[in-house]
């Protein structure tokens, strides 16, 4: 079975300052890991995604995440938040060991960038 | 199409009645899927249709709900005796088949079918 936690329902931070959702999984093969970001009355866009290669990866919109096998996490980084960046944010797994493409999403982070 | 389009964009039905949300998807997309969002909680996986295999609908919550994609194209997600607790926002998502590392399992999503039950 594949599951992803997002521990945090909301993240505050100052607009300017660094920006970490976190993000952890479970899957019994290689994870296929994934960020969306839905923002006020607008759908669920793609940010970035690892599959592959290096644990750092970099995405939409300046954020990137770093995948880390040993604490099978995968938090979703901005160096400096920016007020627009305030939205719900998703984290996603696929189990590469799995048959199909079905994605499980974790419960959502809403972050609030404040001036 | 140029995107995932869904409709109704917003659907008030009273409890007992029957629901069907419709889903076109982005021409060329092989996968495509149903979630369900709860006043602005996580994603609730319900069904996942590629290409001419079998869905996994594992998801479905009770057999009030069905859904069916034809021609490989347009997606039909039925609520038959609609309950309260129905209510929520209806997501579709399809994607590109690809090889795993490409364009697997980005989800393109529609705008969803808000759906409210009285």
């Amino acid at each position: 079975a594949q599951s992803v936690a997002q521990p945090e329902d909301q993240v505050n931070v100052a607009e300017g300052n660094p920006l970490t959702v976190k993000c952890t999984y479970s899957v019994s093969g290689n994870p296929y890991l994934f960020w969306y970001v839905q923002y006020p009355n607008r759908g669920l866009q793609f940010l970035l995604k690892y599959i592959t290669g290096d644990n750092l990866v970099k995405g939409s919109y300046g954020f990137e995440a770093e995948f880390n096998k040993s604490q099978t996490s995968f938090h979703l980084k901005k160096p400096s938040a920016l007020v627009s960046d305030s939205a719900l944010y998703f984290c996603a797994v696929r189990d590469g060991k799995a048959a199909g493409n079905k994605l499980t999403f974790g419960g959502g982070t809403r972050v609030l960038v404040k001036p | 199409g140029a995107g995932v389009s869904q409709s109704p964009s917003n659907k008030v039905t009273e409890k007992g009645k029957d629901v069907e949300l419709r889903c076109d998807p982005i021409s060329g997309h092989t996968a495509l899927y149903w979630y369900r969002q709860s006043l602005g909680q996580g994603l609730e996986f319900l069904i996942y249709f590629q290409g001419n295999s079998a869905p996994d609908k594992s998801g479905l919550p009770s057999d009030r709900f069905s859904a069916e994609r034809t021609g490989g194209s347009v997606s039909t997600l039925t609520i038959q005796r609609t309950q309260q607790e129905d209510s929520a926002v209806y997501l579709c998502a399809s994607s590109p088949r690809g090889e795993r590392g490409t364009g697997a399992n980005v989800l393109t999503f529609g705008a969803g079918s808000r759906l409210t039950v009285l």
